[in-house]
């Protein structure tokens, strides 16, 4: 079956712009995460979403948000670009929200200039 | 807060050299450990898994145990091939799930012939 599908691969923005990424589950799983990844701060957790709802949050400013779908689809936005933004995003998803195994995609690639 | 510690890259082995990885960790309570590998330009793949001390997780040769003593997770392979070649990463999760992770730094592995 399909994995995690992350759209945009690759995006590039200029600083103060907003970007919005997407993030498709293997299909029927309902608990999305996601990640930013940076050579300086390594993997960091942004939030997770379980049934459309926000379960976990990170230590990110408010500029990151999130939202997930009916079908479990998930998006999450970064708004005022800092170039500091400038990372590989990972987007996990796993069969229910207590599963101890996560899938991740490809990752999207933002560039802030 | 939860932190995880691996060893510093990057590590140089020729094939079929013992492998080593060290992963200490500090959290409360009784985290689930993860180590997750990423090859390049490819997202993570869980690797192999512990939930609770003295369990041995174990992958396509790697292995790594549960020790709630030394709050430790190393992980070994006896046997390295040059498809071995890439980050891996230690992981921990307090919430007894995959879908927030805490991330040690990575450790780069280059296998030679």
């Amino acid at each position: 079956k399909a994995g995690v599908t992350q759209t945009p691969r690759y995006l590039i923005k200029t600083r103060g712009q907003q970007v919005t990424l997407s993030c498709s589950p293997i299909s029927g799983h309902r608990s999305v995460s996601w990640y930013q990844q940076t050579p300086g701060q390594g993997l960091q957790f942004l939030f997770e979403y379980f049934s459309e709802t926000q379960r976990n949050k990170g230590n990110f400013p408010g500029r990151f948000s999130g939202r997930q779908f009916s079908n479990s689809r998930s998006e999450m936005n970064v708004s005022t670009l800092e170039l500091g933004d400038s990372a590989l995003y990972l987007c996990a998803s796993s069969l229910i929200a207590s599963n101890t195994e996560a899938f991740f995609g490809q990752g999207t690639r933002l560039t802030v200039v | 807060g939860n932190s995880v510690t691996q060893m510093e890259g990057p590590v140089t082995l020729s094939e079929e050299a013992f492998l080593t990885i060290n992963c200490t960790y500090t959290a409360t309570g009784y985290p689930s450990l993860f180590w997750y590998v990423q090859y390049p330009g490819e997202g993570l793949q869980l690797l192999l898994k512990a939930t609770k001390a003295d369990d041995k997780g174990s992958n396509k040769g790697f292995e790594a145990t549960y020790r709630k003593e030394t709050t430790s997770f190393h992980l070994e392979k006896g046997s390295v091939q040059v498809s071995d070649s890439a980050v891996y990463f230690c992981a921990l999760s307090d919430t007894g799930t995959a879908s927030k992770l805490t991330f040690g730094t990575g450790t780069r592995l280059q296998v030679t012939l």
